[in-house]
């Protein structure tokens, strides 16, 4: 079993619905959580931060996180082209920034106008 | 603009040959990793290196290594390269309150 498991897609949605991105992991000691968003050819952008469970927003993403269950979600509202991407959950046992992250596989979402 | 700069941007290599590439870091950002992302796959951690030393590994073997320089920029070379090492590389720079900060990596094919 991987210690993180991601639906890779590819998740087609119309422009303007709401988009669902999950991972599920199975380490209970990862307490920070990341997703990134990766265009082709570029690296990954971090997109959002959250430590431990909770919910976090920031426009029109909100990050979930339920440690009980070692489930975390994306959502992206008001979906629009630009949001194509391939998203990739990461988890780390330490710091954002100073620990090795481990990655899901990533989903290719595609948002068609 | 990401900060961290990468080079060369694509790569071709004989298996058996060695590689070298570059990483240069984002500015006060002491910390450098290395990631190598296999088409379709998420970035698996390779290496880490704070302070010119390696202080985190991965599942990786000694043919992978690397250095990190005194002004931050890094290297990753592999030793006897093998088919299987053809992916996206990438560095990131970080530091310990923002987050890792990503290049657009460097893709090796190996033929």
């Amino acid at each position: 079993q991987k210690e993180v498991e991601q639906d890779p897609g590819p998740l087609s949605v119309p422009e303007g619905a709401i988009v669902s991105l999950n991972c599920t992991y199975s380490n209970s000691a990862f307490q920070y959580f990341m997703w990134y968003r990766q265009y082709s050819r570029k690296g990954p952008e971090l997109l959002m931060y959250t430590y431990s469970s909770g919910n976090k927003e920031d426009g029109r993403f909100t990050a979930q996180v339920d440690k009980s269950s070692k489930y975390i979600s994306l959502f992206i509202r008001d979906s629009q082209p630009s949001d194509s991407a391939t998203y990739l959950c990461a988890m780390s046992d330490g710091g954002a920034g100073s620990y090795q992250l481990t990655f899901g596989k990533g989903t290719k979402l595609s948002v068609i106008p | 603009e990401t900060g961290v700069t990468q080079s060369p941007t694509h790569l071709i290599k004989t298996r058996g040959q060695q590689v070298t590439l570059r990483c240069s870091s984002q500015s006060g950002h002491n910390t450098v990793s290395w990631y190598q992302q296999a088409l379709g796959q998420g970035p698996q951690f390779i290496f880490q290196y704070y302070r010119e030393e390696e202080n985190g590994r991965g599942n990786f073997p000694p043919r992978f290594s690397g250095l990190q320089f005194p002004n931050y920029s890094s290297e990753l070379n592999v030793n006897a390269l093998e088919l299987d090492d053809s992916a996206l590389y990438l560095c990131a720079s970080s530091h310990p309150m923002r987050g890792y900060t990503f290049g657009s990596g460097t893709r090796l094919t190996v033929v």
